[in-house]
């Protein structure tokens, strides 16, 4: 298996611009999570799901930021308009079951401009 | 609600030495716990994890940890560090969800 698959690797992007990241977990995985990396705040979690459906995005910052999880393969974070201060890496993580770990993918840096 | 300490945010030791990077939680249940370890421009990979085997978890690359109930700790050690081992360490307790300490950077000075 390949891992878990981010893309972009790298994003620059201008501020107000609408952006995208994807992520492709690790194929059987019924749990996927999105985290935001940043010097100031560290890992923060944004949203996990499970079997697709979100289940807590308490994490989310806010209304700017939207997630979804169309079937088992794939998940997207959006952020519309983006911010100076939502630079950072953003990382998607799956597992299978519990009592596992969670596999990350390389991460997603977003520079926004 | 749970909640994973680490202690120190940089820590430094010889090449050679000992290594110790803390982690303590808090959790209602009990916990899976895990060491995860994130070298430049990557994402975490798993060091070890303790799912309510043995208390002493043998890791790669050298690395262990003990599982304390009693302390509530979870410790990484590695009794003689490479220059290699320099990174970002990471604490993380499983329950409902992952909860990720803030993180340990590790400086190896030759």
């Amino acid at each position: 298996d390949a891992g878990v698959i981010q893309s972009p690797r790298h994003e620059v992007t201008e501020m107000g611009q609408e952006v995208t990241l994807r992520c492709k977990p690790i194929s059987g995985h019924n749990s996927l999570f999105w985290y935001r990396q940043t010097m100031m705040r560290g890992l923060e979690l944004l949203i996990y799901f499970n079997n697709n459906v979100p289940i807590d995005d308490s994490g989310m910052p806010e209304d700017r930021f939207s997630a979804k999880m169309p079937n088992a393969s794939f998940s997207t974070l959006k952020i519309q308009p983006s911010e100076p201060r939502d630079s950072a890496v953003y990382f998607c993580a799956s597992i299978q079951g519990i009592e596992t770990e969670a596999f990350f993918g390389q991460g997603t840096r977003l520079t926004v401009v | 609600a749970q909640s994973v300490t680490q202690l120190g945010s940089h820590v430094s030791v010889s090449e050679g030495a000992l290594v110790l990077l803390r982690c303590n939680y808090s959790s209602s249940v009990p916990p899976y716990l895990f060491w995860y370890v994130q070298y430049p421009n990557q994402g975490l990979q798993l060091l070890l994890k303790y799912t309510s085997a043995a208390t002493l978890v043998k890791g790669i690359n050298g690395f262990e940890a003990e599982f304390k109930k009693s302390e509530t700790s979870f410790h990484l050690t590695k009794p003689s560090a490479h220059m290699s081992d320099a990174a970002e360490y990471f604490c993380a307790v499983l329950t409902d969800q992952f909860y990720f300490g803030t993180g340990t950077s590790l400086t190896v000075i030759p």
